[in-house]
């Protein structure tokens, strides 16, 4: 139940293409959903986030779309770019629980 | 504002030592979690602290703790290595308030037991 599910593993997409990383939870209790981006030789850093009171958020070339009835909820990247290419997790928390569970990981390259 | 910093950056060490990595968080973060990156696994949670309290703690054997000292800073500790135990140690701290609020990455610290 604390699970998150994250697809695909890995990812190749042609500049300017959208790149889209599917991530799926069990708890209900989870309010807090982040997207992390990780380069290689450094940690994860925020890209974007969501509450389930909205079920989309938008922030430049990168939007979250959430299906709270579904329990699903996703990343889509326009226009992606070369420099685009790192690896996404996907993750959940919940107040109070003071823990973030993090998806597996999705290894996204974009090709020139 | 300085980021959260990992010491050191590379630690070798053989099967049956033990290490200690340290973690300086954000600047007026209280919060401080532990995640243990691996290919196989991806990120597993260690545990979280909050003003010198343990609050969460995730399925890793005892030989893996923690600390928290007053300044926020952090401290794990792994006795006993075994070889599975080299991965990437992350250190996060996240803002001041909020037990639901983003993390913020150290770039870890990579460990390898031979």
């Amino acid at each position: 139940q604390q699970q998150v599910k994250q697809s695909p593993q890995s990812l190749i997409v042609q500049k300017g293409g959208i790149s889209i990383i599917n991530c799926a939870y069990e708890n209900t209790a989870f309010d807090y959903f982040p997207w992390y981006q990780q380069f290689p030789g450094k940690g994860p850093a925020l890209l974007i986030a969501i509450r389930p009171d909205v079920s989309e958020k938008k922030e430049g070339r990168f939007t979250i779309s959430f299906n709270k009835s579904a329990k699903q909820f996703s990343l889509h990247i326009m226009d992606s770019q070369p420099g685009d290419s790192a690896t996404y997790f996907c993750a959940a928390s919940k107040a109070g629980g003071f823990k973030t569970i993090f998806g597996a990981g999705t290894r996204l390259f974009v090709k020139a | 504002k300085a980021g959260v910093t990992q010491t050191p950056r590379y630690l070798i060490k053989t099967r049956g030592q033990q290490v200690t990595l340290s973690c300086s968080p954000i600047s007026g973060h209280r919060s401080v979690s532990w995640y243990q990156q691996t290919p196989g696994q991806g990120l597993q949670f260690l545990f979280e602290y909050f003003s010198e309290t343990q609050r969460n703690k995730g399925n890793f054997p005892g030989r893996f703790s923690g600390r928290q000292f007053s300044n926020s800073r952090s401290e794990m500790n792994v006795s006993t290595l075994e070889l599975g135990d080299s991965a990437l140690y992350l250190c996060a701290s996240s803002g001041p308030g909020s037990s639901n609020s983003p993390l913020h990455f150290g770039n870890g610290t990579r460990l390898t037991v031979t």
